[in-house]
């Protein structure tokens, strides 16, 4: 079984603010994936980042960070210096090793004010 | 540039219609998806292709069939639309490997009045 939580639904932020997007995931399997992606306006679901569950590094790329904590099976995401930009939907999903089908959050939406 | 394409962007149907989106891949990827996202909910699995001519439900397959005659193309059908069935329905492709990503088309935003 594969389950993924992502708690807050919307988030406001004014531009130029911080704002943490919290993952938490389920799953019983040892070896395991983890995405984040985005989804703008326009609605087509874009890939962010992949995470294996023998990778706990954090990644930054520009102003988006991630923090992969298997004690408390996290992966949060951080957009630092928010634009308008990134006012979009974004998820969090799981996919265990073998499996076809990813498991879904059910979203973030991040609403960043000029 | 690697691309899932869905057949319509804005669909408008009645009750009791027979609905078919169209989803085409140019990866060559093995599986095919198809989710519909509805707010509060987020994306749920209504089914999933992983070779032609092979299919499995996933969450929420009431409704819904599907189709795939041809490796780059993944047919949903709504046999008889109703309107529980107004929702944003996308379409997604993937390789085997459980490492890689799945991608996603623009999305098909149906309305059954």
């Amino acid at each position: 079984a594969q389950k993924v939580t992502q708690a807050q639904t919307e988030i406001s932020v004014v531009e130029k603010e911080d704002v943490t997007l919290d993952c938490v995931y389920e799953t019983r399997d040892t070896t395991y994936y983890l995405f984040w992606y985005k989804q703008p306006p326009s609605g087509e679901l874009v890939f962010l980042i992949r995470r294996n569950s023998f990778d706990e590094q954090n990644e930054i790329s520009g102003r988006y960070s991630w923090n992969f904590q298997k004690s408390t099976s996290s992966f949060n995401f951080t957009i630092t210096a928010s634009q308008v930009v990134d006012s979009a939907v974004y998820f969090c999903a799981l996919r265990n090793y073998g499996n076809n089908r990813l498991a879904f959050g059910k979203g973030n939406q991040v609403v960043v004010i000029p | 540039d690697v691309k899932v394409t869905q057949s319509s962007r804005y669909l408008v149907k009645r009750t009791g219609e027979k609905v078919f989106l169209e989803c085409v891949q140019d990866m060559d990827h093995e599986n095919m998806f198809w989710y519909r996202q509805d707010p509060g909910l987020g994306l749920r699995l209504i089914y999933f292709s992983y070779d032609v001519k092979m299919k499995e439900k996933g969450d929420i397959p009431e409704g819904y069939s599907v189709s795939r005659e041809k490796k780059e193309r993944f047919s949903l059908i709504l046999e008889s639309a109703s309107t529980n069935q107004t929702s944003m329905y996308l379409c997604a492709s993937s390789d085997s490997i459980s490492y890689n990503e799945q991608f996603f088309g623009p999305g098909t935003r149906l309305t059954v009045l």
